[in-house]
C-alpha cells in the first residue's frame, strides 16, 4: 500500500517563510506533486519532481530526495491568501495523496 | 492551460434517489479520468479510474454498482451515485491526465468538485 505522511497543521507570520515535509513509501515512484487546496475547491498544482533536487517557481520551492523518501515544500514571503491546504501526492500511474498540511498565516 | 470543468457544481437529493455528474475536458481530449471523493478536513481518495471506451477500475472497498462511471468519450465522464444515502454526501472530484502540463503524461488537471448532499 501507500503511506505519505506530512504534518497536519502548520502556523506561520506574514512575510515569514514557512517549510512543509511530506514522506512516503510506495510500491512504485513516477513523480511527487504538490497542490493547494482552499476549502470547498478543487486542488491546484503548484509543483512536481521527478528527478532529486530543488525546483524553484516563484514563492514556492519543492525539494525532493529519491533514496530518503523526503520531499518539501517551501513557501517565502508567505501572503494571506497562501492560508490554505496543501497535498503531497506520489504518483504511479495513478495519484496516492497524503492527508494534507492546513497552512494559517497570520498577520 | 489544461480545463476540467464539472457539472453541478452542488446539488441536494432526497435519500434514494441517483444522482449524476459530469466531468468534461474542456480543450483537451483525455483518455483516463478519475474520480475522487473527500470528506471535510481530510485529504482525496480515489475512487476509480475511468478509461474511455472501457470498464473503469475501481480501488478497494468502492460498490461500483453503487458509484456507476461512464467514460462515453475522450471528454467526457459521468459519475451516478445510485440510490443515494446520506452517508455518500461529500466532495467528489474529477481529474484528467494531459500531455500539456509540466509533467506530461503524469500531470492530472481537477475539476471545481461537486458537493453531494443527501438529505
Amino acid at each position: 500500500g501507500q503511506n505519505i505522511d506530512q504534518p497536519t497543521e502548520m502556523t506561520a507570520t506574514e512575510g515569514a517563510i514557512v517549510q512543509i515535509n511530506c514522506t512516503y513509501q510506495t510500491s512504485g515512484f513516477n513523480g511527487l506533486f504538490w497542490y493547494q487546496q482552499h476549502a470547498g475547491e478543487a486542488p491546484t498544482f503548484l509543483s512536481y519532481n521527478v528527478l532529486d533536487g530543488l525546483e524553484e517557481k516563484g514563492r514556492f520551492s519543492s525539494f525532493l530526495s529519491r533514496s530518503k523518501g523526503y520531499s518539501y515544500l517551501l513557501l517565502k514571503e508567505l501572503q494571506m491568501k497562501d492560508s490554505a491546504s496543501y497535498l503531497c501526492a506520489v504518483n504511479d500511474y495513478k495519484l496516492s495523496f497524503g492527508a494534507g498540511t492546513t497552512v494559517t498565516v497570520r498577520a | 492551460g489544461a480545463v476540467v470543468s464539472q457539472h453541478p457544481s452542488r446539488v441536494i437529493c432526497k435519500s434514494g434517489t441517483s444522482v449524476k455528474i459530469e466531468c468534461r475536458s474542456l480543450d483537451f481530449q483525455a483518455t483516463t479520468m478519475f474520480w475522487y471523493r473527500q470528506f471535510p478536513k481530510k485529504s482525496l481518495m480515489l475512487m476509480a479510474t475511468s478509461n474511455e471506451g472501457s470498464k473503469a477500475t475501481y480501488e478497494q472497498g468502492v460498490e461500483k454498482d453503487k458509484f456507476l462511471i461512464n467514460h462515453a468519450s475522450l471528454t467526457l465522464s459521468t459519475l451516478t451515485v445510485t440510490s443515494a444515502h446520506p452517508e455518500d454526501s461529500s466532495f467528489y472530484i474529477c481529474s484528467a491526465n494531459s500531455m500539456e502540463g509540466l509533467a506530461g503524461a503524469y500531470e492530472q488537471y481537477f475539476g471545481p468538485g461537486t458537493r453531494l448532499t443527501v438529505t
